[in-house]
């Protein structure tokens, strides 16, 4: 099937551990995101990379770094884990910006509970 | 900055009674602007968008929306609710030449029998 999917779905762990969070869209996008949902269900952007570059990235602490391989796969490493970082991580991935508009088609979402 | 304001954070409707949610944006350039579902749990589907074609867009599942320039508004409605629909509702807006989303705070509708 055509889609964008996460690993994992959910992840418990530890404040002050280091985790990933991996993204990969078979759609043909050039342009991947990721988005945080917090408890109040607020979707904010995060990060946004357009053929492995960087080309978003919003006030996000520097403990997140995202990382992207190839144009298919964007992953989003934490360190440090804060019990403030739980929340839905949503990955996203649209076609090219000079397309004339951008629908952005999102993965499941991974669940990210720190204890 | 562009922003969204979703008004009312629920919404309760009929089984069959219209379904209004509204979402009026601000943005310095014309917009593009979506709404968006999330079933429990899931991720979220596309439901509409208007990209500066016709004012009148309709989507899937029904739903349709009005972007009204003067008003600055993009409401999200159906004619007849049905329980399928209880979801989260997100309506965003974007610049046509930057493809960063940004989402209003959601409504959730409720749908009862």
């Amino acid at each position: 099937d055509t889609a964008v999917s996460q690993t994992p779905k959910y992840l418990v762990t530890q404040m002050g551990n280091d985790k990933s969070i991996k993204c990969e869209q078979n759609l043909g996008h050039d342009t991947m995101y990721w988005y945080k949902q917090d408890s109040k269900k607020f979707l904010k952007i995060m990060f946004s990379y357009n053929n492995k570059e960087l080309i978003i990235n919003e006030t996000v602490p520097n403990r997140f770094s995202p990382k992207s391989p190839d144009k298919a796969h964007l992953n989003l490493h934490i360190n440090s884990l804060e019990l403030g970082d739980s929340a839905v991580y949503f990955c996203a991935s649209s076609q090219d910006i000079g397309t004339n508009y951008n629908e952005q088609f999102f993965g499941p979402g991974t669940r990210l509970t720190v204890l | 900055a562009q922003s969204v304001t979703q008004l009312g954070s629920h919404v309760s409707v009929s089984e069959g009674a219209l379904v209004l949610l509204r979402c009026n944006y601000s943005s310095s350039v014309p917009p593009y602007l979506f709404w968006y579902v999330q079933y429990p749990n899931q991720g979220l589907q596309l439901l509409l968008k208007y990209t500066s074609a016709a004012t009148l867009v309709k989507g899937i599942n029904g739903f349709e929306a009005e972007f009204k320039k003067s008003e600055t508004s993009f409401h999200l409605t159906k004619p007849s609710a049905h329980m399928s629909d209880a979801a989260e509702y997100f309506c965003a807006v974007s610049e046509k030449s930057f493809q960063k989303l940004v989402f209003g705070t959601g409504t959730r509708l409720l749908v009862s029998p």
